[in-house]
């Protein structure tokens, strides 16, 4: 089993710019999350979804869509990226609504 | 107001001696987690805990609920046990997702 991975593993982009992020787990997991990590800060929540075709905001939501067509994937959007999104996002699942949560290895994203 | 506070924020240590992370929360908590990040960034789940005290080798994490606190404790420390460990929590509310401390940067030395 590959847990939770995360594509791509680093990015820069030019203000402006759009890009999608993808997480994947084979681990059935209903609840899936999205969080950002910045210098100085905890990890702070984006999105997360509770399970297939839903999705919701989280603290964070701002400049940032998402999307959960399948169970095993959900997709951070960025449609027009901005210097303060500049971050390492890492995403996360978990079986079990207040259970042990799997990260994935980040995406170190660069906004120029 | 953070809601999660760690201390201390950073840490030094020699190698074989006893450390102690401690966490404090605001809110009502259904389960407390400790992580543990190493510098290439990866981040693992050490416990889960809402009761009590867990054991897993070296490390030994306890709650107290009435008084909303955790400690992370970690004996006969190493050089390899040095990362940053991150205090986070379900809140009672919560649809599962997590808030975070800020973390404590452990670096033992040789």
């Amino acid at each position: 089993n590959a847990g939770v991975t995360q594509t791509p593993k680093f990015r820069v982009l030019k203000t402006g710019q759009s890009m999608t992020l993808l997480c994947a787990q084979d681990m059935n997991h209903e609840y899936m999350y999205w969080y950002r990590q910045d210098p100085g800060m905890g990890l702070r929540l984006i999105h997360y979804s509770v399970g297939e075709g839903t999705t919701a905001k989280g603290e964070v939501p701002d400049g940032y869509n998402v999307s959960r067509l399948k169970k095993q994937n959900f997709l951070l959007g960025l449609e027009s990226a901005a210097p303060s999104q500049t971050s390492v996002y890492f995403c996360a699942s978990s079986y079990f609504r207040n259970g042990e949560q799997y990260f994935g290895p980040g995406t170190r994203l660069t906004v120029t | 107001k953070n809601e999660v506070e760690q201390s201390p924020q950073n840490l030094t240590a020699q190698e074989g001696e006893f450390i102690t992370i401690n966490c404090s929360y605001s809110v009502g908590i259904s389960a407390l987690h400790w992580l543990q990040q190493h510098p290439g960034g990866g981040i693992v789940s050490l416990f889960m805990l809402s009761s009590g005290k867990k054991k897993h080798g070296r490390l030994i994490a306890t709650i107290n609920i009435q008084e909303k606190h955790s400690s992370l404790h970690i004996t006969a420390s190493h050089p390899r046990d040095s990362a940053v460990y991150i205090c986070a929590v379900h809140m009672g509310t919560s649809q599962g997702n997590l808030i975070f401390g800020k973390g404590t940067k452990l670096s033992v030395k040789p």
